[in-house]
């Protein structure tokens, strides 16, 4: 059972344009998220996140939204760059103290210049 | 760069057989997590140590196991390979200050022939 879920395998997006890469999760237990990037060859590097006593969390280009009524997050990058080309990860923890993260399977970013 | 480091790169080698992934921790960093990437898949997380102490355990087969030493490294032993045990493991280490963030090395690459 995929308790977190990046149903897009991939996205295209022009330059300079918004990316929106969504998340669903099942578990109303998960308190913390996190969105991960990773480039081949490569091991995945923290972006951004947020604990579910917030709905919005900015970092510069990239912004996450939590709605914890409907178990969804999404990550918004304005503008989108070349070099944001990459597979996303969202991943979910519900286990205070071990952050043991349960991930997603990851949305491949083609970012067209 | 994370400061996560992990040895070797890659590992080839032949069903039956048990190798041994090497994962050093970013300076400071008290907490080693392993994952598993298989082709297409999330990472799956396998096991966490703290400070050289088993602290949450994940999908972790019964033929693998893992250890944390003094000096903070880590080593995860993987035993009687088989061939879905070709995967990508990956190592991660928090702080104990920003425990909810972990930052990945590059990787093991496992071929199991």
């Amino acid at each position: 059972d995929q308790q977190v879920k990046q149903n897009s395998p991939s996205l295209s997006v022009q330059e300079g344009r918004i990316s929106i890469l969504n998340c669903d999760y099942t578990n109303s237990m998960f308190d913390y998220f996190l969105w991960y990037k990773k480039y081949p060859a490569e091991g995945p590097t923290f972006l951004i996140s947020i604990s579910s006593i917030k709905d919005k969390n900015e970092d510069g280009r990239f912004t996450v939204f939590l709605n914890k009524s409907a178990k969804h997050l999404s990550l918004h990058i304005v503008p989108s760059q070349p070099g944001d080309s990459a597979v996303y990860f969202c991943a979910a923890s519900a286990f205070p103290g071990t952050y043991k993260y349960i991930f997603g399977t990851g949305t491949r970013l083609k970012v067209l210049a | 760069d994370s400061g996560v480091t992990q040895t070797p790169k890659h590992l080839i080698t032949a069903t039956g057989q048990r190798v041994t992934l090497r994962c050093s921790p970013r300076s400071g960093d008290l907490s080693v997590y392993w994952y598993q990437q298989s082709l297409d898949q999330g990472l799956q997380f396998l096991i966490q140590y703290y400070n050289g102490e088993e602290r949450a355990k994940g999908n972790i087969l019964e033929r693998f196991s893992a250890q944390q030493f003094p000096d903070l490294h880590s080593e995860l032993n993987l035993s009687s390979l088989e061939l879905g045990d070709s995967a990508l493991y990956f190592c991660a280490s928090s702080g104990p200050a920003t425990q909810e963030t972990q930052y990945f090395g590059p990787g093991t690459r496992l071929l199991v022939l």
